[in-house]
């Protein structure tokens, strides 16, 4: 079945460093979103891209339907980033379908 | 203001009793609406979607029923509870199947 492969499941950086993280899809996905999961275990929307790169701040995520991936770029890590991030592709006709990944754990270390 | 509300916050519901579970979008017309569930410790997964009042898609059997009654308000609900209905509840809305945002979620212990 369609599926979201999602790495790593845990991330430790250091403050002021960065990483990736990166999803791919076993078949062409329609978007792409990410996410991060607040205290309460709901989800806060970080970015939706159906094509390209986007960035904000220092986050910057990047869409290839065609090669079947997408990542989010962390830089610049600081001790509030920790936590759980979802990478989620839109996929079938009606494009109301989402099938998360597994998430990643980011701890930032002073 | 907050566009998603869920009730209840959370809930504890024995094994054979039924639940009922809502979600109410706020200033948007016509949205498309979402039902997710997360066990502890397992990934999030869709289990319904609607995109009209009276209509609604199922994705994920889990011994779950939804419906949209109106415009606004979707439920999640079953005659009886199963101990693996566990978990963590998420409600979602879009509009024309674009990005998703979510309400706050409904934790649900079976006991």
């Amino acid at each position: 079945g369609d599926q979201v492969e999602q790495s790593p499941s845990a991330l430790s950086l250091h403050e002021g460093t960065g990483s990736a993280l990166r999803c791919n899809f076993t078949t062409t996905m329609r978007a792409v979103q990410w996410f991060r999961k607040n205290s309460r275990g709901s989800l806060i929307n970080l970015f939706y891209l159906a094509s390209g790169t986007k960035e904000n701040g220092r986050l910057k995520s990047a869409f290839d339907s065609k090669e079947r991936y997408s990542t989010l770029h962390i830089r610049d890590a600081q001790l509030e980033d920790s936590g759980t991030y979802f990478c989620a592709a839109l996929y079938g006709s009606s494009g109301n379908k989402l099938i998360f990944g597994i998430g990643t754990l980011l701890s930032v270390k002073p | 203001a907050q566009t998603i509300h869920q009730w209840p916050v959370a809930e504890i519901k024995a094994v054979g009793s039924p639940l009922s579970l809502g979600c109410t979008i706020k200033g948007k017309s016509s949205p498309n609406l979402y039902w997710y569930w997360q066990a502890t410790g397992g990934t999030l997964q869709q289990l319904f979607y609607s995109i009209t009042v009276g209509q609604v898609e199922s994705v994920v059997q889990l011994n779950l029923s939804a419906s949209r009654p109106k415009d606004d308000q979707f439920i999640l609900s079953t005659e009886k509870l199963l101990l693996s209905h566990s978990g963590f509840y998420l409600c979602a809305w879009s509009l024309r199947a674009v990005e998703q945002y979510f309400g706050p979620g409904t934790r649900l212990t079976v006991l």
